[in-house]
């Protein structure tokens, strides 16, 4: 079983709400992954934890804040977010951080008004 | 120099054809390649990974990887309609550690 499972689908949310995604594997993958997906563009790193620890940062802005409660969950918190950070937001899962395969859960799509 | 390249295509075969998708990558210590297909509106599906130079067949599909070339291409044989979508080449790269994607290729299976 290769499942990734993202929660909600679709989101709208206002510039001043505060949101979260989550995201669960059960296939004891020690790596867990955000990625940002724009329209026609591929998918960008956002965050990268390996054994519940945040282990890259692409840089990301402060109002997305990521969570890993445990090694199964894996959360993005949204607060004040811009227009344009509208996207696909995606999970993904590897046994390791290293050069495993990763898996993508199904996405949220993210809608900022 | 982008770290992966694709031809964004579209790339039209019509159905039964090969369809033969390329990718280009800068980094020479990278040692894992996958591929990834995307259907529109959906996330990205793993179709096959390799981490040694030649061939790695799965099916219909076909990995090829020349790691002196820094090349990585995919086949698909029997092509069908239902193989419309973007293909995703992704590579992990040593430095910065992390997976980077190719821009994708736009495949169009004609019946």
């Amino acid at each position: 079983d290769t499942e990734v499972t993202q929660t909600p689908k679709h989101l709208v949310m206002g510039m001043t709400n505060k949101k979260s995604l989550k995201c669960e594997q059960h296939m004891g993958h020690r790596a867990m992954y955000w990625y940002k997906q724009k329209a026609k563009k591929p998918p960008e790193l956002m965050f990268v934890y390996s054994y519940e620890k945040l282990s890259i940062n692409e840089s990301v802005p402060s109002r997305f804040s990521p969570e890993c409660p445990n090694s199964s969950l894996l959360n993005l918190h949204l607060h004040a977010l811009q227009p344009e950070d509208s996207a696909l937001y995606l999970c993904a899962s590897s046994q390791l951080m290293a050069v495993e395969t990763q898996y993508f859960g199904p996405g949220t799509r993210l809608l900022v008004l | 120099q982008k770290e992966v390249e694709q031809n964004s295509g579209p790339l039209s075969v019509p159905e039964g054809a090969i369809a033969s998708l390329n990718c280009t990558y800068s980094d020479r210590g990278s040692q894992s390649f996958f591929w990834y297909r995307q259907y529109s509106g959906k996330s990205p599906e793993l179709i096959m990974f390799i981490y040694s130079n030649g061939d790695k067949e799965d099916g219909r599909f076909t990995a090829q990887l020349n790691k002196a070339s820094q090349y990585v291409s995919l086949l698909i044989r029997d092509s069908q309609p239902s193989d419309s979508a973007t293909y995703l080449c992704a590579v992990w790269v040593m430095r910065g550690n992390k997976l980077v994607f190719g821009a994708g290729t736009i495949l169009r299976v004609k019946s």
